[in-house]
Order: C-alpha cells, then structure tokens, then sequence
C-alpha cells in the first residue's frame, strides 16, 4: 500500500517527440503528487505537481494527467529536447503524524535524441 | 537566494571512520530529510526530522545518525557501521505540512567513496 509504482525505467525519445511516464499508487489517503527532475550530478528539482482534485494540470510543455479512480498518474512532456534528457521522479505524500510522508517512484531515465 | 547547501560535494572516507556530511537551509523550513541514491536507484529516506530538537528513522536508517540542534541545519553522521556507504546523499527539505505544501527542495547532493 506505500508503494508507488513508475514505469518505464528507461525511455527513448526523438526530439520533437511525447515522453510519458506512468505512476501508480495504491494507498487512496494521498493527496499531493510531484514530479521531480534529476540532471547527474545533481539533486533533484521540483518539476511540476498535482491534487486529486483535479484530472489535468499544465506547465509549459509539462503536463501531469491523474485518473483517481484508476490510482493512476502520467507525466507528459510534449516536444521533448535533448536538454529534457534525465531522469525523472514521480512521488506521492499524504499527511503523516507532525507532517507528511512521500514516497518515491524508482526513477525513468529519459534520454532524447537530437 | 534562498536554498540547500551540502557539503562537501565529494568526500572520501576510510575503512572504521566516521564521517559527517553537512546540510544547511535558509528558506525557514521546519521538515528536513536525508536520503540515500544508488547508481541507477531511487531515493531511500535515511531520517527525516519535522521539527528542532527532533528526529525519526526513515527505511534505512541503519549506520547512520543525525541531529537537529538549529532549525537551518540537520547534519549526517556516516558511521563504521554502515557497511555499504559509498552512495550519493541528498538533503532535502519542506515546509512540512503547513498548508499542505508538500513539495521538496533538494540541495546538491555529497558523493562519498570508501577508499
């Protein structure tokens, strides 16, 4: 039930191309969904975030789409650049005792090819 | 600006010592955390401290220990105990559930090699 589940752990991408990445949860009390995008070398930076209480959010050529029935949540990257290459994180926090508590996704390795 | 600063950016320990990494905040945020990434892995929460003077294990908190005198700062001591701990550290940090912005910001990270 604490698990969130990304996937796939490496994609391939032509410039100009769709990257999307899935995430799934299990665990209905989570109520905030970020992403975050890591360079090398680097820790990993706040990309883009959602709430349950709506199905769609856009920022620039990042789109987050949250299906809550299907516990499901997807990272869009629309014309996709070699400088999108990363790695990408999606997580999931609900409120914990004193705070909140994340739970990370294992990471997709995006690579776009010029 | 305001943000995480780790360091060092690289530290090289040896074999029975104990090292600290350092990680300090100036963006007034009561939650800070420290994990642990492994080439190609994701994030493991070692410990994670909501407020001063406080701190909770995370999933692998074994061969490690921290403190949080001051609200800016949340040290991590890399013991002899911690068999494996070549690994990159991220220090993180929240506004913690204050108007539920659960969002992180990450400081640079410290890559540590046993040598």
């Amino acid at each position: 039930q604490q698990q969130v589940k990304q996937s796939p752990q490496s994609l391939i991408v032509q410039k100009g191309g769709i990257s999307i990445i899935n995430c799934a949860y299990e665990n209905t009390a989570f109520d905030y969904f970020p992403w975050y995008q890591q360079f090398p070398g680097k820790g990993p930076a706040l990309l883009i975030a959602i709430r349950p209480d709506v199905s769609e959010k856009k920022e620039g050529r990042f789109t987050i789409s949250f299906n809550k029935s299907a516990k499901q949540f997807s990272l869009h990257i629309m014309d996709s650049q070699p400088g999108d290459s990363a790695t990408y994180f999606c997580a999931a926090s609900r409120r914990d005792t004193g705070g909140f508590k994340t739970i990370f996704g294992a990471g997709t390795r995006l690579f776009v090819k010029a | 600006d305001g943000g995480i600063t780790q360091s060092p950016k690289y530290l090289f320990r040896k074999e029975g010592q104990n090292v600290t990494l350092s990680c300090e905040q100036n963006l007034n945020h009561d939650a800070m955390y420290w994990y642990r990434q492994d080439p190609g892995q994701g994030l493991r929460l070692i410990y994670y401290s909501q407020i001063v003077n406080d701190f909770q294990k995370g999933d692998i908190a074994e061969g490690y220990s921290v403190s949080r005198e001051k609200k800016e700062s949340f040290p991590l001591t890399v013991t002899s105990a911690q068999k494996n701990p070549t690994a990159f550290y991220l220090c993180a940090s929240s506004m913690g559930g204050v108007r539920r912005n659960y969002g992180y910001t990450f400081g640079s990270g410290t890559r540590l090699t046993v040598v």
